[in-house]
């Protein structure tokens, strides 16, 4: 079935320095890969996401890219500040619709001040 | 615009039990999805529904997991004989599905169940 990888599980950073999170999905025919950031005991909150017909996007201090031809996509966290600490979850399109997403097992992100 | 909203917060029920729970998607949105997480999981998919027609549910869902839409506004998410594996957060999550594309899902704060 669809599957969708992330790497690495926990990653620590000094305040200041970029973050890079890592997912690779096995559907090729899933379209549309969203971030989503979840604070301790808060629901998941998307932060960017990338539709299959663009192969980077920027928000500030944040960007994705996708390479459909490696099926994989990455979060960029650059000039990381504490408040970036949470949990980030990629996830992709999948299903005999397209219509659900499959969720990555998530990154622990730590900025250390 | 009340975003996404789960009733009730928690629940705590004895292996065995039916339990319900509902949620309230936002106003204007047409898809309704069920997810369960666990602790240090990913939500993982159970269902979703297109206005009142369920579209798409979960290989790996139990025959005791039922989901209704019935108005296609509001859901309702029942699990019969609960087992201590069905302990989880039950997240609600709601997008707007049009030709043009889907809006971004938008989650609800969750059920957490412990059955005990």
């Amino acid at each position: 079935g669809e599957n969708v990888e992330q790497h690495p599980s926990t990653l620590s950073v000094q305040e200041g320095d970029s973050a890079v999170i890592k997912c690779t999905y096995s559907d090729s025919a899933s379209n549309y890969f969203p971030w989503y950031k979840q604070e301790l005991g808060k629901r998941p909150q998307l932060i960017i996401d990338i539709r299959s017909n663009v192969g980077e996007k920027k928000d500030q201090r944040i960007a994705v890219t996708l390479n459909k031809t490696a099926k994989h996509f990455s979060l960029h966290i650059t000039e990381t500040q504490p408040e970036d600490s949470a949990v980030y979850f990629c996830a992709a399109t999948g299903g005999r619709s397209q219509g659900n997403l499959i969720f990555g097992k998530g990154t622990k992100l730590s900025v250390k001040p | 615009d009340t975003g996404v909203s789960q009733d009730p917060r928690h629940k705590i029920t004895k292996r065995g039990q039916n339990v319900t729970f509902r949620c309230d998607p936002i106003s204007e949105h047409n898809r309704l999805y069920w997810y369960r997480q666990t602790l240090g999981q990913g939500p993982e998919f159970l269902t979703y529904f297109q206005n009142e027609a369920q579209l798409e549910k979960s290989r790996l869902l139990s025959d005791r997991f039922s989901a209704e839409r019935p108005k296609g506004s509001f859901s309702t998410l029942e699990i019969q004989r609960t087992e201590q594996g069905d302990s989880a957060m039950y997240l609600c999550a709601s997008s707007q599905h049009s030709g043009q594309g889907d809006s971004p899902l938008h989650f609800g704060n969750g059920t957490r169940l412990t059955v005990t």
